[in-house]
């Protein structure tokens, strides 16, 4: 176990459905990232929540929309997706500002399909 | 613009043998840099990071990178492979003057260990 807890680990939904990711970690961490590992491709960076600000948003589609309550606690809400968006996304965590040094720590993964 | 690039998509190498599995980097300013393994439907760990100092990085399940300023490098070495070292491994990058938690990922090495 790394600290970093994602629900669900499987999610099937249709593209007219909505539907949350979640992610959550108590390592004192105040970054937060939301990453899309495709097959073949390289891993995407989707966001970047500093201290429950967003300070990186990657060109992400806006069916796509982040929300980070506080600083454990992540979430991905999903809507009109399309079947290209079938993936397994990861969510991570990392100290900040002055441990810009340490490592991020990953989630299992939510592996998505939408049909 | 941060980058990571892994020239391999599949590395093969018998049990017992050395292996490498390599990786360049770009970044504007100084590096930090990291590989990540990720075994079947996992989430990434951590396996190795270098920040300042020796060159060489020890890390874990006896794991070792080298730095290459001038090679602008950080290929993942081990001196004899175990079939239980099967797996998915990335080489990440943070730029450690850019102010930001941005950690960036290469497309990743397939890494088959023979019998």
């Amino acid at each position: 176990e790394t600290g970093v807890t994602q629900t669900p680990r499987h999610l099937v939904m249709g593209m007219t459905n909505k539907k949350s990711l979640k992610c959550e970690q108590h390592l004192g961490h105040n970054a937060m990232y939301w990453y899309k590992q495709s097959a073949k491709k390289p891993l995407e960076l989707m966001f970047v929540y500093n201290f429950k600000e967003q300070t990186e948003n990657n060109s992400v589609p806006s069916r796509f929309s982040p929300e980070c309550p506080n600083s454990s606690h992540l979430f991905l809400h999903l809507h009109t997706l399309q079947p290209e968006d079938s993936a397994l996304y990861l969510c991570a965590s990392s100290g900040t500002g002055v441990v810009l040094s340490t490592e991020a720590f990953f989630g299992q993964g939510t592996r998505l399909t939408v049909v | 613009a941060q980058s990571v690039a892994q020239p391999e998509d599949q590395v093969n190498v018998a049990e017992g043998n050395p292996l490498t599995v390599k990786c360049t980097y770009s970044v504007s300013g100084n590096p930090y840099l990291f590989w990540y393994v990720q075994y079947p439907n996992r989430g990434l760990q951590f396996l190795l990071k270098y920040i300042t100092g020796d060159n060489l990085v020890k890390g874990s399940y006896g794991f070792e990178a080298e730095f290459n300023k001038s090679q602008t490098s950080f290929h993942l070495k081990k001196p004899s492979a175990l079939v239980s070292d099967s797996a998915l491994y990335f080489c990440a990058v943070r730029d450690r003057q850019a102010g930001a938690n941005n950690l960036f990922f290469g497309t990743g090495t397939r890494l088959t260990v023979i019998p």
